[in-house]
């Protein structure tokens, strides 16, 4: 069985500081992706950032970069300079090759105040 | 633009009134999927479709249908509604083997 793990339900984070969101995974296929997606208030789901697995560097954009450990199986998020439109539900997500299916994590939720 | 479109985005209803909440995309991806979202449990694939006239059942499919008649399509039927399927429903899309999902902006239900 595949499963997603977010251990911190929920985060806060200072303006312009850093923060780190922690996720870990389980599955047995070689070839899959992982994900962040955010979740604001407006309730869409905003692709954060994406990392393929058979990739060793780390996926970065802009703010946003990630700690992918493929054999601790842990891929965590880094957001720097923290925004306060940055508040919101992030999820983890795995998807393998073959299936297409996403398997999310049960979220954290962030708060940055200014 | 390339968007998933659901509607309504947010019903309020009764038991045991069927309803249909729709989805369509504009990018002819083949692949399609339902998603429900409730506290504390992430969201949970309900049923996925890989192309037209074929769908499979995800991981919490129990009282719900789905039909893939035409590509850019995938309705969302609850036959029976009852108040456990109360919740804020996805609709996403993407091509085969390809990532990431493309989500609609979601649909809330309440069933009384």
């Amino acid at each position: 069985a595949q499963t997603v793990t977010q251990s911190q339900p929920e985060m806060s984070v200072q303006e312009a500081e850093t923060v780190t969101l922690s996720c870990t995974y389980d599955t047995s296929e070689n070839n899959y992706y992982l994900f962040w997606y955010k979740q604001p208030p407006s309730r869409q789901m905003i692709l954060v950032i994406r990392q393929e697995a058979y990739k060793q560097q780390n996926a970065t954009e802009n703010r946003f970069s990630v700690n992918f450990q493929k054999a601790a199986k842990s891929f965590s998020l880094k957001i720097s300079d923290s925004q306060l439109g940055d508040t919101a539900m992030y999820f983890c997500a795995l998807s393998n090759y073959n299936t297409d299916k996403l398997i999310f994590g049960t979220g954290t939720r962030l708060q940055v105040f200014p | 633009e390339a968007q998933v479109t659901q509607n309504p985005r947010y019903l309020i209803t009764v038991t045991g009134k069927k309803l249909t909440v729709t989805c369509s995309q504009n990018m002819n991806h083949e692949y399609m999927s339902w998603y429900r979202q409730d506290p504390g449990l992430g969201l949970r694939q309900i049923y996925y479709s890989m192309n037209v006239e074929v769908t499979d059942k995800g991981d919490v499919p129990e009282g719900y249908k789905v039909s893939r008649k035409e590509k850019r399509n995938f309705p969302l039927i609850l036959e029976s509604p009852s108040p456990n399927q109360t919740s804020l429903y996805f609709c996403a899309s993407s091509d085969r083997g390809s990532q990431p999902q493309h989500f609609g902006d979601g649909t809330r239900l309440s069933i009384l």
